[in-house]
């Protein structure tokens, strides 16, 4: 089984509806990401929370909020969609005081499409 | 300016080539180095991780960091079609131990049979 879990994998949805992307990892680390990636512009840092109870925002949380709901678990939801947000959403988790610290593992994402 | 910039590519080249990819940098304070291999509809994945300057060889695929230059590369040799992948820079500048990555845009890369 895959360390790190996204659900749904693709989905298309309408400008205004409410969203939510699901993130499980089995790894045991603390730390998660919420990435979107577009056609040349990289990964972009939306959150990322280093337990259950620190959550920051990245470079692009603007019109995105998250929720750690445990160690293994951290949603993203998209209040409501606008079609520049139709990109691939990519969870990562890393562990503190890992070698290297900075690794991160990345899920197999999520493509969103919204109309 | 972004704080890391990769050539986006693509780039093609016949299999048993060598390959140069590149990433420039503006921060001083990045420190680790690494090198992802995202292929297509799949997540990134660790293929090589540096600390400050220097050479690092891990099989085909060389990383060297140039932070006088503020300059990093991954070099692959004899590339093979399985290579065929968009390879993403990335680093840290380890301040307050955020763990926080920046990445390049991604280099897509081909090589052809």
């Amino acid at each position: 089984d895959a360390d790190v879990t996204q659900t749904p994998r693709n989905r298309i949805t309408k400008t205004g509806k409410r969203i939510m992307l699901e993130c499980s990892q089995t790894k045991g680390h603390d730390r998660m990401y919420w990435y979107r990636q577009d056609p040349g512009l990289g990964l972009q840092l939306i959150y990322y929370s280093f337990d259950v109870k620190d959550i920051n925002k990245g470079e692009i949380s603007d019109g995105y909020s998250v929720s750690r709901q445990a160690q293994a678990k951290f949603s993203l939801s998209l209040e409501s969609a606008i079609p520049n947000q139709t990109a691939l959403y990519f969870c990562a988790t890393s562990a503190s005081g890992g070698q290297p610290e900075d690794t991160q593992y990345f899920g197999p994402g999520t493509r969103l499409t919204v109309l | 300016q972004k704080e890391v910039e990769q050539d986006p590519g693509p780039l093609s080249v016949p299999e048993g080539a060598i390959v140069s990819l590149n990433c420039t940098y503006s921060n001083s304070a990045f420190q680790y180095f690494m090198w992802y291999r995202q292929y297509s509809r799949k997540g990134p994945e660790l293929l090589m991780y540096t600390y400050s300057s220097g050479n690092k060889e891990d099989g085909r695929f060389t990383a060297q960091v140039d932070k006088s230059s503020k300059y990093i590369s991954l070099f692959i040799r004899d590339s093979q079609p399985s290579d065929s992948a968009t390879y993403l820079c990335a680093m840290s500048a380890r301040t307050s131990n955020t763990g926080k990555l920046i990445f390049g845009q991604g280099t897509t890369l081909q090589v052809k049979p």
